[in-house]
């Protein structure tokens, strides 16, 4: 069974600086994406990035970026430029490659705080 | 669209009442998922539902629970009778099956608590 382990459960971060949120996953599977989210005190689950196994190049989206490491099975998340609307908590999350049938594992999810 | 519509948004009951809970997906979306969030789980899956056949509910906790999609535009998830231990947030999210990357759309989410 996969598994998606996030170990630190707070981190903090001066507003206007560069946090990095960590994320380690265990699977068999070859192919398969790996997703941050972000939850906000509205607790709507906002889909922030994805990466796709297969592809070699780490996904980018704006000031969030990850550090995909498929051989160490990690996937971190960094937030550059950290703004006050950032602060949430934040889920790591892995699905198979196999089609819209797939669940999301999650891991127990960071709680990020960003101070003016 | 809308996105996933989820109501109540919360739901306070007392122990042993039945609850329902409704979910709404994004239309033409042929996927329903129903997750549940709490402190010492997380966010895990229930049940899922494809062209409104079920098609896996292994992680439905007990037979207190149980979940219905009468059509392609609506879902339950009923929970009878309701135990304190059954209060968490309760996700519905959607996704198209040939739409690849298959993106699941959450719902604003029901948060339930049993007294």
């Amino acid at each position: 069974a996969q598994t998606v382990t996030q170990s630190q459960p707070e981190m903090s971060v001066q507003e206007a600086e560069t946090v990095t949120l960590s994320c380690t996953y265990d699977t068999s599977e070859s192919d398969y994406y790996l997703f941050w989210y972000k939850q906000p005190p509205s607790r709507q689950m906002i889909l922030v990035i994805r990466q796709e196994a297969y592809k070699q190049q780490n996904a980018t989206e704006n000031r969030f970026s990850v550090n995909f490491q498929k051989a160490a099975k990690s996937f971190s998340l960094k937030i550059s430029d950290s703004q006050l609307g950032d602060a949430a908590m934040y889920f790591c999350a892995y699905r198979r490659h196999t089609g819209a049938n797939s669940k999301l594992t999650f891991g127990k999810g960071i709680t990020l705080s960003v101070r003016p | 669209d809308a996105g996933v519509i989820q109501s109540p948004r919360h739901e306070v009951t007392e122990m042993g009442q039945e609850v329902t809970l409704r979910c709404k997906p994004i239309s033409g979306h042929d996927y329903l998922f129903w997750y549940r969030q709490t402190m010492m789980r997380g966010l895990e899956l229930l049940i899922y539902f494809n062209n409104n056949v079920p098609i896996d509910d292994s992680g439905m906790p007990e037979d207190r629970f149980s979940a219905k999609m009468p059509n392609a535009s609506f879902s339950t998830l009923k929970i009878q009778p309701s135990e304190p231990r059954d209060s968490a947030v309760y996700f519905c999210a959607s996704s198209h099956s040939e739409e690849p990357p298959y993106e699941q759309y959450f719902g604003p989410g029901t948060r339930l608590t049993v007294t």
